[in-house]
């Protein structure tokens, strides 16, 4: 039982690439979401997905687009990748949205964009 | 915004119990308190979260005072493995994202 995983674990882009971080979860969980860790300003979500064929915004979501694949993966795209993108990727899954429902994380996608 | 106030830091001697309280004065009754650690860089990892009740599980135990307004976090024999930065969660109701604030750092010193 693998948890969360996530693909790649560090990536270094040029300004203006293009690229998918990947997200799996073998727990059957219906939710799934991506955070962003930056130094000193927390984790802050990105984009969630409540169950399959459903995705929302979350705090930040300008750059970037997300699509749930099917119940087990929830890949996060960077169309066009800019430097203020460079931060640490996390997503996480729950079994749903409920407020009693913890959250599961994997260990990250550093990304640096130069 | 952050609804928790936690020591910026902690040590702890290895094998004894580390306590980590946090207080969350504004809290609302239908709001769960959560504990999750990340250590180093890796991912945030689930600890144990509550609304009323203390609660227990394989890593830790949580005790809610009964006001609510704050809460400990306890891990009863503390490792080395343990050293993390602990982050105490107060989930707004309704909210999807969990808001990690600034967070406990526990040393445990052999």
């Amino acid at each position: 039982n693998a948890g969360v995983t996530q693909t790649p674990k560090f990536q270094v882009l040029k300004t203006g690439q293009s690229m998918t971080l990947q997200c799996a979860q073998d727990m059957n969980h219906n939710s799934m979401y991506w955070y962003r860790q930056d130094p000193g300003m927390g984790l802050r979500l990105i984009y969630y997905s409540a169950s399959e064929g459903t995705t929302d915004k979350g705090e930040v979501p300008n750059g970037y687009n997300v699509s749930r694949l099917n119940k087990r993966e929830f890949s996060l795209r960077l169309e066009s990748a800019a430097p203020s993108q460079t931060s640490v990727y996390f997503c996480a899954s729950s079994e749903g949205l409920a407020d009693y429902n913890e959250q599961f994380f994997g260990p990250g996608t550093r990304l640096t964009v130069l | 915004d952050a609804k928790t106030t936690q020591p910026p830091s902690m040590d702890c001697a290895e094998g004894r119990a580390a306590n980590l309280p946090c207080n969350h004065s504004t809290i609302s009754g239908n709001e769960y308190v959560y504990w999750y650690r990340q250590i180093h860089s890796q991912g945030p990892q689930y600890i144990i979260h509550g609304l009323k009740n203390n609660e227990t599980n394989e890593m830790a135990s949580l005790i809610i005072t009964e006001d609510r307004k704050s809460s400990t976090l306890i891990l009863p024999h503390a490792t080395l493995r343990d050293t993390a930065v602990y982050y105490c969660i107060v989930r707004v109701t309704g909210a999807n994202n969990l808001f990690f604030g600034t967070g406990t750092r526990l040393t445990v010193i052999p």
